[in-house]
Parts: structure tokens; sequence; C-alpha cells
């Protein structure tokens, strides 16, 4: 039963625009939520967090929305980049389980330059 | 420098043989974890260590072992027992309480079963 779900595999952006990912959870206890960028045939690294208490969280061109209601946050970069191209994760976690993380099935960015 | 180091990147095994991928860590992180990536699906746990000499089973654990007999180390075996075990191997670190709570990961080993 996938408890964090991308549910667009892919996405093509023009370099320098915004680029919108999307992540649906079903656990209302998920207080932490991250996003991971991974290249092929590396691991994932770190992109950017998110408390539940918050509602967003920035850092340079990466922004994370948190809409806790509708259970979804969304990443936004902007502008858009060709080294963005990349597979992101978002990954989230409940409360009070030390870094046990449910990740979602991923989305592929392309930014075409 | 400090990281995640799995070995070997590329594993191929025949069916019935039992195979030990490699993780260390130089990052002086509590807990040690093993993901499992297949085409199309999230990131799957399958053992998780929060202190040397203790794990715990994950989402999938079936047909794997593990074993934290020292802090930076948390080799995984796949087992004949595991039923398709040709995957993308993932072992990550972090900080059990405090820190940013984020997971550092391994550049991941590729299991393929002949």
């Amino acid at each position: 039963d996938q408890q964090v779900k991308q549910n667009s595999p892919s996405l093509s952006v023009q370099e320098g625009r915004i680029s919108i990912l999307n992540c649906d959870y079903t656990n209302s206890m998920f207080d932490y939520f991250l996003w991971y960028k991974k290249y092929p045939a590396e691991g994932p690294t770190f992109l950017i967090s998110i408390s539940s208490i918050k509602d967003k969280n920035e850092d340079g061109r990466f922004t994370v929305f948190l809409n806790k209601s509708a259970k979804h946050l969304s990443l936004h970069i902007v502008p858009s980049q060709p080294g963005d191209s990349a597979v992101y994760f978002c990954a989230a976690q409940p409360p009070n389980t030390g870094n046990q993380f449910y990740f979602g099935t991923g989305t592929s960015l392309t930014v075409i330059p | 420098d400090g990281g995640i180091t799995q070995s070997p990147k590329y594993l191929f095994r025949k069916e019935g043989q039992n195979v030990t991928l490699s993780c260390e860590q130089n990052l002086n992180h509590d807990a040690m974890y093993w993901y499992r990536q297949d085409p199309g699906q999230g990131l799957r746990l399958i053992y998780y260590s929060q202190i040397v000499n203790d794990f715990q089973k994950g989402d999938i654990a079936e047909g794997y072992s593990v074993s934290r007999e020292k802090k930076e180390s948390f080799p995984l075996t796949v087992t004949s027992a595991q039923k398709n075990p040709t995957a993308f191997y993932l072992c990550a670190s972090s900080f059990w309480t405090g820190g940013t709570g984020e997971l550092f990961f391994g550049e991941g080993s590729r299991l393929t079963v002949l």
C-alpha cells in the first residue's frame, strides 16, 4: 500500500521556466517531509525539507509547499536549469519513528535547454 | 571525505546463491538503513538499525538478513529465499535523534540474478 504517491512519472519543462513536482500522501500523521534528487546510478541526495508546522520552505531556487488539509506537497523549481534534470522523490516521516521514511515512486524531470 | 560507501557497484548472482552487499559510513551516524528500488516503485525499506547489535525489519525484509557489529558497517545479505532479488539496493545513514532528519545515501549496488 503506497502511502506516498507521485502520480506524474515524468515532467518536461523548458529551461528558465518553473518546474512543479507534486506529491500526495495518505497518512495524516506524517509530520516531516523531504525531497530528494537522484541521478542515474547514484544514490539520492537531499534537496529540501519541510515540517508539518510550516506550509512553505524556501532554499534558493527550490520551494516546497505543504497543504496538510489536502495531504499534498509540491516542489517548485524556479528557474529550471538543465542540471536539474533528474528523478525527484518525495519522502514522508511519521512522528516518533526516528528516521523511517516512506518514499514516493519518483518523478523524472527533464529540463530542455 | 565523509560519506557512505557501498560495494560492489554491480553484482551478478546465480539463482540459489547468497550474496552480501557492503555498506560503510564514516559520518558517525547512529542509524543505518537498506532500501530497495525497483522500476516504477519508490524506495522500500528492507532493514534498519538504530544502534550497534540491534536492527529491525522494514516493509520487505523477507529473504534478506543484516548485521550491525560495528557502528560504521551494515552489510546486507540477499539470500536464496528472496524470490525476486534483481534490483538496485541503496544504503543510507542518519542521526537517529536530532540532526536535520535527512538520510545520506550511498551510490547504490545493482544486483542482477542470472
